[in-house]
């Protein structure tokens, strides 16, 4: 059981926008900076997005992020294929000094 | 350019001792957090530790007593000495250079640590 919250799967057409929710407490998202990751298959994970909303270099703005509260929102616009990926979410937890993670979702491009 | 190679997994069995390196390249280790986190075959990630650039270390509970992140600064390598280790501990175990804890900004490859008799 993940302390973060995310869908376990979101599915969309290419070319389409799709939305990826955060879900968490006061004392992690509530209270720290939330960060993106894309793995793709069989391969390592790279930042998407920091600071709840910044694309690092090399990133597409087709990508981006937002923050109220205890949720995040990761968006990904004109969706192709490349995009398939399981994506999590990830901060730091002020309670339990220690960083948590969502327990990924995993993007089907139909 | 910022690299991160891990090196040092393998199989092991319960009970037994492993310690993971991961070479740094690119940027100091030692100006650096600096964070190890694994992945159990088919599921999400999981942070293990970090270790601060003043060099103070934080644990997950589920290694607390057994892991133990640490640096060579001459070598510009973060080490993960771990012992006791459980058949639940099997996972790549990544390293990574963090803008602040709890942000990943580098990841290594990973190295595959699989505990089995």
């Amino acid at each position: 059981q993940s302390v973060l919250t995310q869908p376990p799967s979101v599915s969309a057409a290419p070319g389409r926008t799709v939305t990826i929710s955060c879900s968490g407490s006061s004392s992690n998202i509530g209270s720290n900076y939330v960060s993106w990751y894309q793995q793709l298959p069989g391969t390592a994970p790279k930042v998407l997005i920091y600071d709840n909303n910044e694309r690092p270099s090399g990133i597409p703005d087709r990508f981006s992020g937002s923050k109220s509260g205890t949720s995040a929102t990761l968006g990904i616009t004109g969706l192709q294929t490349g995009d398939e990926a399981d994506y999590y979410c990830g901060t730091w937890d002020s309670l339990s000094d220690g960083e948590v993670f969502g327990g990924g979702t995993k993007l089907t491009v139909l | 350019e910022v690299q991160l190679v891990e090196s040092g997994g393998g199989l092991v069995q319960p009970g037994g001792s492993l310690r993971l390196s991961c070479a740094a390249s690119g940027f100091t280790v030692s100006d650096s957090y600096m964070s190890w986190v694994r992945q159990a075959p088919g599921k999400g990630l999981e942070w293990v530790s970090i270790i601060y650039s003043g060099g103070g270390t934080y644990y997950a509970d589920s290694v607390k007593g057994r892991f133990t992140i640490s640096r060579d600064n001459s070598k510009n390598t973060l080490f993960f000495q771990m012992n006791s280790l459980r058949a639940e501990d099997t996972a790549v175990f990544y390293c990574a250079r963090d803008r602040y804890p709890g942000s990943h900004v580098y990841w290594g490859q990973g190295t595959l640590v699989t505990v089995s008799s």
